[in-house]
């Protein structure tokens, strides 16, 4: 079993639409998650990171993460052709005190103009 | 000023010869990474060296030899290259604190092995 899996899409809306990216994780006592953007040809980029359950809200960016379900989610609103990139989950865990981080397969996202 | 810098950015090279790649990070951060992303864009962690002492030892062919030289550097040499190395390697670096530590991340290096 992966341990950290996404939908790898494409997924496409077009342009001012809501976009939801959803991420399932295996290790339940991971206590952070991160979302890193990579645009084709580029090195991935951190987004967001959420540590609580619930909704955590940068600019267009909304994190989600319900830590019964082993999941979380990224929601970008009012969606740009420049949001069209890769995004990836990585979820941190811990072995002999220090952190690797997993990251999912990535969902790749259109924003159609 | 770039944060993390990688040399080369492109390494096109024959089967069996032997190459190295250089990663430099100015961030001051004790903890550096490489990952292999393949030709499915997946991000697999191969090394990680927390203040020059490899910690992360995935399970990699023993022809990857990484060197920390200090805690701002981490060099990866590759012996016997295979057509399977080919990919982007990214170097990554991140300040341990324990939970939460964004990693930042080098351009890359794509390898073609011919």
């Amino acid at each position: 079993q992966k341990e950290v899996e996404q939908n790898s899409g494409p997924l496409s809306v077009p342009e001012g639409a809501i976009a939801s990216l959803n991420c399932t994780y295996s290790d339940r006592v991971s206590q952070s998650f991160f979302w890193y953007r990579q645009y084709s040809g580029k090195s991935p980029e951190l987004i967001m990171s959420i540590y609580s359950n619930g909704d955590k809200e940068d600019g267009r960016f909304t994190a989600q993460l319900n830590k019964a379900s082993q999941y979380v989610s990224l929601l970008i609103r009012d969606s740009q052709p420049s949001d069209s990139a890769t995004y990836l989950c990585a979820v941190p865990s811990y072995s002999g005190g220090y952190q690797k981080v997993t990251f999912g397969t990535g969902t790749k996202l259109q924003v159609i103009p | 000023d770039t944060a993390v810098s990688q040399t080369p950015k492109y390494l096109v090279t024959q089967m069996g010869n032997d190459k190295s790649i250089k990663c430099e990070q100015n961030l001051g951060h004790d903890t550096m990474y490489w990952y292999k992303q393949d030709s499915k864009k997946f991000l697999k962690i191969m090394f990680s060296y927390n203040n020059k002492e490899l910690i992360i030892n995935e399970t990699v062919p023993n022809r990857f030899s990484p060197k920390s030289p200090d805690k701002a550097h981490l060099n990866l040499h590759i012996n016997s290259l295979e057509l399977g190395d080919s990919a982007v390697y990214f170097c990554a670096s991140s300040q341990f604190e324990g939970e939460g530590n964004e990693q930042f991340f080098g351009p890359g290096t794509r390898l073609t092995v011919l």
